[in-house]
């Protein structure tokens, strides 16, 4: 299976804060990544796909990046109702060995 | 509204079995692939399987692979994960989800989540 590494697994920022998430994956996955934002006792949703394609009624301060095996997922102005934990999800080997990476967690200092 | 239920989440002692459901309402099941997807306690996102939209077409993370089954009956609207000799390690909130097809690779992510039921698995 292919491996995605994010990084960091913790970080606390300030409102108003630029953010940036990383995710790395073991071999070259093209385009085919996506971010999710899961927020405490709720199920994740979709940010992004195709690593850079913003989903519908998602704002538009969330950005992502990359190609290949390096990923980004940026917050240009981070809020308060941002606070989660963000995953990033590999899906070039699909419908087979779809991962995910490991989260980050975001804090509203 | 549109949205994912899921339900059969229990308590179960090792090497039991249990059935998990998830019905839709606001959609037409039949229309899309549907997936499992797990989350143990504190823990991040696991893919478990996924079934499409006619139900000939399944596909298993290797460490369930001969022990769950997935299926559906789109009369009734309905995705099924029926899991046998269950373990420790397959505790977790399990996910039904919805694959969203956004371009001609075949390539799908998730656009619509349940609100996911618990598996406990212990003695």
């Amino acid at each position: 299976d292919i491996q995605l590494t994010q990084s960091p697994s913790f970080l606390s920022a300030s409102v108003g804060d630029r953010v940036t998430i990383t995710c790395r994956a073991s071999q070259g996955i093209s385009s085919y990544l996506a971010w999710y934002q899961q927020k405490p006792g709720k199920a994740p949703e979709l940010l992004i796909y195709a690593a850079s394609t913003l989903h519908s009624g998602v704002p538009s301060r969330f950005s992502g990046s990359g190609f290949g095996t390096a990923f980004t997922l940026t917050i240009s102005s981070l809020q308060p109702e941002d606070s989660a934990t963000y995953y990033c999800q590999q899906i070039n080997t699909y419908p087979r060995g779809l991962t995910f990476g490991g989260g980050t967690k975001v804090e509203i200092k | 509204e549109v949205q994912l239920v899921e339900s059969g989440g229990v308590v179960v002692q090792p090497g039991g079995s249990l059935r998990l459901s998830c019905v839709a309402s606001g959609l037409t099941l039949n229309q899309y692939t549907m997936h499992w997807v797990r989350q143990a306690p504190g823990k991040g996102l696991e893919w478990v399987s996924l079934i499409s939209g006619d139900g000939y077409t399944t596909f298993y993370t290797d460490s369930v692979k001969g022990r769950f089954t997935i299926s559906r009956d789109n009369r009734i609207n309905s995705l099924y994960l029926q899991m046998s000799l269950l373990r420790p390690d397959d505790t977790a909130l399990y996910y039904c989800v919805k694959a969203y097809y956004y371009d001609g690779s075949g390539r799908a992510v998730y656009d619509m989540w349940g609100q996911g039921t618990m598996v406990t698995v212990s003695s």
